[in-house]
């Protein structure tokens, strides 16, 4: 399978605490970003990158959110001290080249903060 | 800001009818790309058509078209010989022409096909 994979792909935790998030782009895709959807809403757009560079950070990704993508290749999305707001789906997609290309998106990472 | 606007919540249409989705824009940018996205349920989110602002033609694939009018900030998403596996979410969004640009999408119209 050569498409974005996001692991897991659920994750409950108790308000407090740590959540980490994995993104596998596509190999040859050097954008990789980050959405949060939540129910009956369209995606939201947290943070992007263009190879291991963080370009562009939303207001919505705040102090406990932080993001890394270490070389380039996969991409983490950590938050701290998780609130029960912060249950969502975070999804990740990927682009590569110039022009129109398309975003592949991941199945996504459903977070429940009990 | 840039903000994309559906208005219907829900749409339902027979198998093999047509249906349009609606969806408006707002930008102030002459260079961008609109799209529509489908979500399956419990599935990830898949392209189904693109258009790019500066072409007048409007954008087709197989059954699904696109009726965009750039003055009207309008880009409308029409489904011929809609077939059950078209149920889904549908989502129009908006880049700007940049290198970089984030999709800002609308709130989702829920596509319901019926026997």
């Amino acid at each position: 399978d050569t498409g974005v994979s996001q692991d897991p792909r659920h994750k409950i935790t108790k308000r407090g605490q740590n959540v980490t998030f994995r993104c596998d782009p596509i190999s040859e895709h050097n954008r990789l970003y980050w959405y949060r959807q939540t129910l009956g809403q369209g995606p939201e757009f947290l943070t992007y990158f263009q190879n291991e560079a963080q370009l562009e950070k939303s207001r919505l990704l705040s102090d406990r959110f932080s993001a890394e993508r270490p070389k380039g290749s996969f991409s983490t999305l950590e938050i701290q001290r998780t609130e029960q707001g912060d249950s969502a789906m975070y999804l990740c997609a990927s682009r590569g080249g110039q022009g129109w290309n398309e975003q592949f998106f991941g199945p996504g990472t459903r977070l429940t903060v009990l | 800001a840039q903000t994309v606007t559906q208005s219907q919540p829900e749409m339902s249409v027979q198998e093999a009818e047509t249906v349009t989705l609606s969806c408006t824009y707002d930008t102030s940018e002459s260079d961008y790309y609109l799209f529509w996205y489908k979500q399956p349920p419990s599935r990830q989110m898949i392209l189904v058509i693109r258009q790019e602002a500066y072409k007048q033609q409007n954008a087709t694939e197989n059954r699904f078209s696109v009726n965009f009018q750039k003055a009207a900030k309008s880009f409308s998403l029409k489904i011929s010989d809609s077939q059950l596996g078209d149920a889904a979410m549908y989502f129009c969004a908006y880049r700007n022409g940049g290198t970089a640009s984030k999709l800002t999408f609308g709130t989702g119209t829920r596509l319901q096909v019926t026997l």
